[in-house]
């Protein structure tokens, strides 16, 4: 099945405390995203690959880092969580968008994180 | 302002009731406009998607943009419980891979 996974789906964990969000995709795709979605603010981009070892800042990148090794794997990482990254956060994947078309982003599931 | 405003609800229709969902944007160059559905603990999944000014039917969905008011719309007939869930509309073609979302609107059907 066509997916796209996180680990893990629910995290508490507390300030300071260096964290990691694993993601994969098993379509192959080049491009992979990570959003963060807050109630009222919707999603908000924060780093996106267009392959493997490019990356870059979406909106809200500060606090967080993005490694791509593998094509599939696209893992988010928070040096040092504070409260205010509490969030629900989506990872997605596409392949790349040709002039004139849109290709269709697949989500994971969601991981909810609670920083104390 | 934000690039993308969207009416934030929450919506609660009858069951067989028309629903209107909208969003205007603020940027002209974007090229392609979306609407996304997110079921309660899952992620959005794409429900429609469009390129030009106009409407795009699929089935009970509508989908209209109006590129001349930067203004974009879903349509939902015959509105059924199953469609209770977070409506989000996106916009994108201005860099690579980039959407933009509106703020979502949560939608009740009622029985």
């Amino acid at each position: 099945e066509a997916q796209v996974t996180q680990n893990p789906r629910y995290l508490i964990t507390v300030t300071g405390k260096k964290l990691t969000v694993t993601c994969s995709q098993n379509m192959n795709h080049e491009y992979m995203s990570w959003y963060r979605q807050d109630p009222g603010l919707g999603l908000r981009q924060i780093y996106y690959s267009m392959n493997v070892e490019v990356t870059d800042k979406g909106d809200v990148p500060e606090g967080y880092k993005v490694s791509r090794k593998e094509k599939r794997n696209f893992p988010l990482i928070l040096e040092s969580p504070s409260p205010n990254q509490t969030s629900l956060y989506f990872c997605a994947s596409s392949t790349p968008r040709t002039s004139g078309s849109y290709n269709e982003q697949f989500f994971g599931p969601g991981t909810r994180l609670t920083v104390l | 302002q934000k690039e993308v405003e969207q009416d934030p609800g929450p919506l609660s229709v009858p069951e067989g009731a028309i629903v209107s969902l909208n969003c205007t944007y603020s940027n002209s160059a974007f090229q392609y406009f979306m609407w996304y559905r997110q079921y309660s603990r899952k992620g959005p999944e794409l429900l429609m998607y469009t390129y030009s000014s106009g409407n795009k039917e699929d089935g009970r969905f509508t989908a209209q943009v109006d590129k001349s008011s930067k203004y974009i719309s879903l349509f939902i007939r015959d509105s059924q419980p199953s469609d209770s869930a977070t409506y989000l509309c996106a916009v994108g073609g201005t860099s690579y891979g980039k959407l933009t979302f509106g703020q979502g609107t949560i939608l009740t059907v009622h029985p």
